[in-house]
């Protein structure tokens, strides 16, 4: 079965850097395209970034544009997200997601999710 | 940036009742529109995709329609496991972009 489990989170000075991790199986990591999402406490989700299946291109929302880098290693079957400059309102949970089979490698909704991963920035 | 608006921001609906939530979009993402479910501490759930596909194992009560700039999600007899926060998304394709709807929470009356 699709397993996606973040890691990577937890309790960071404001300024520093992070990176964000999500271990993926049960299927062919590959084929598809992949999403950061996150959500603030108590807050609706946001979606963050998507990286196309083969790591080709790249897309964020506007609020994290330069300080967000989504990578992936496909011999690994893992996404990354790097954040730099971590602010206050980066506090979230952050949400691993992949796209359905419907819609190949690009943009696509959000058919798995994993469990997320708490990142607190706060000095 | 596409700017997805989901209304009521509450609703309260009496069990077996039929609940209507809406998402509308600042312009066209044709039929790249999905809707999820979020329940305290989990993470949120495909119910439906473009507009109107219900996901692997969702109950047909769930149904989606719409196209364009405006959607809605039917609850057609709310159970007690349907009380939770739902949110739309749109998915199109260019820009490629996910912008999630602010939520409709879905509460008991």
């Amino acid at each position: 079965q699709v397993q996606l489990v973040e890691s990577g989170g937890g309790l960071v000075q404001p300024g520093r850097s992070l990176r964000l991790s999500c271990a993926t199986s049960g299927f062919t990591f590959s084929d598809y395209g992949m999403n950061w999402v996150r959500q603030a406490p108590g807050k609706g989700l946001e979606w963050v970034a998507l990286i196309y299946y083969d790591g080709s291109h790249e897309y964020y929302a506007d609020s994290v544009k330069d300080r967000f880098t989504i990578s992936r290693d496909n011999s690994k079957n893992t996404l990354y997200l790097q954040i730099n400059s971590l602010r206050a309102e980066d506090t979230a949970v952050y949400y691993c997601t992949r796209g359905g089979v419907e819609c190949g490698g690009g943009s696509c909704f959000a058919a798995y999710w994993g469990q997320g991963t708490l990142v607190t920035v706060s000095s | 940036e596409i700017v997805m608006t989901q209304s009521p921001a509450t609703l309260s609906v009496s069990p077996g009742e039929r609940a209507t939530l809406s998402c509308r979009a600042s312009q066209s993402v044709y039929d790249n529109l999905a809707w999820y479910q979020q329940k305290p501490g989990q993470a949120p759930r495909l119910l439906i995709y473009g507009a109107s596909t219900r996901a692997t194992d969702i109950p047909a009560r769930f149904s989606g329609s719409g196209s364009g700039t405006y959607f809605t999600l039917t609850i057609s007899s709310l159970q007690s496991e349907d009380f939770a926060v739902y949110y739309c998304q749109q998915y199109n394709n260019w820009p490629p972009s996910g912008t999630f709807g602010g939520g409709t929470k879905v509460e008991i009356k």
